[in-house]
């Protein structure tokens, strides 16, 4: 089976621009993920939604930051605009559904310089 | 709420030597236990996991886990390393709840010498 996709592998923007990173999760998980991992961290978790309703978006910086899952597949997140702080590894994961003992699949990340 | 400690960031060790990378946790409720591993230029993969019942979990390649409810630990473990175990761990925690999120530790990274 497919695993998570996401692109794109690499950005390299400058602070007040734009950037989105799409996702494709595995065919028929309902529940989506979307992490920031800062350098030398743990992925911290912005926003999780179930098919194409937010769930959790409590530590998404809604200022510049936002999400969509509009069919309940793929998904992108926005920044706009970017500070220097965005920097990091933005990763994408799935579940079949939200049960904690459920694993999560992680796609390979998007890495995010932002100069 | 949730939270995880893993005490090492960096842990060098020759190949075939035994390795442990400790986890601490602490919650208010009852939580699953997990270990991903990343290798270089990869994402996250689940390593093992302790949902109940046995407290000592395996994983196919030889790591294992032991769940210590009193010292609310769940340290990771192998006796004999290889090159290709290279890799960042993350030990993570969630609550029953499927409202919980996972939480992350920091990390360990496992640099193995030949």
């Amino acid at each position: 089976e497919a695993g998570v996709a996401q692109s794109p592998r690499y950005k390299i923007i400058e602070k007040r621009q734009s950037v989105a990173f799409w996702c494709n999760p595995i065919s028929g998980h309902a529940t989506l993920y979307w992490y920031q991992q800062i350098l030398g961290q743990g992925p911290k978790l912005l926003i999780q939604f179930q098919n194409n309703g937010v769930v959790d978006d409590s530590q998404l910086p809604k200022d510049r930051f936002s999400a969509e899952r509009l069919k309940g597949v793929d998904s992108t997140l926005k920044i706009q605009p970017a500070k220097l702080e965005d920097s990091a590894v933005y990763l994408c994961a799935s579940s079949l559904d939200r049960q904690g003992a459920n694993e999560q699949f992680f796609g390979p990340g998007t890495r995010l310089t932002v100069l | 709420a949730q939270s995880v400690t893993q005490l090492d960031s960096q842990v060098p060790v020759f190949e075939e030597a035994p390795v442990e990378l400790r986890c601490n946790y602490s919650s208010s409720v009852s939580v699953y236990l997990f270990w991903y591993v990343q290798y270089p230029n990869q994402g996250l993969q689940l390593l093992l996991k302790y949902l109940s019942g046995s407290t000592l979990v395996e994983s196919i390649n030889g790591f294992e886990a032991e769940f210590n409810k009193s010292q609310t630990s769940f340290h990771l473990r192998k006796p004999s390393v290889h090159i290709s175990d290279t890799a960042e761990y993350f030990c993570a925690v969630r609550g029953y709840s499927s409202a919980s999120k996972i939480i992350f530790g920091s990390g360990t990274r496992l640099s193995i010498r030949p």
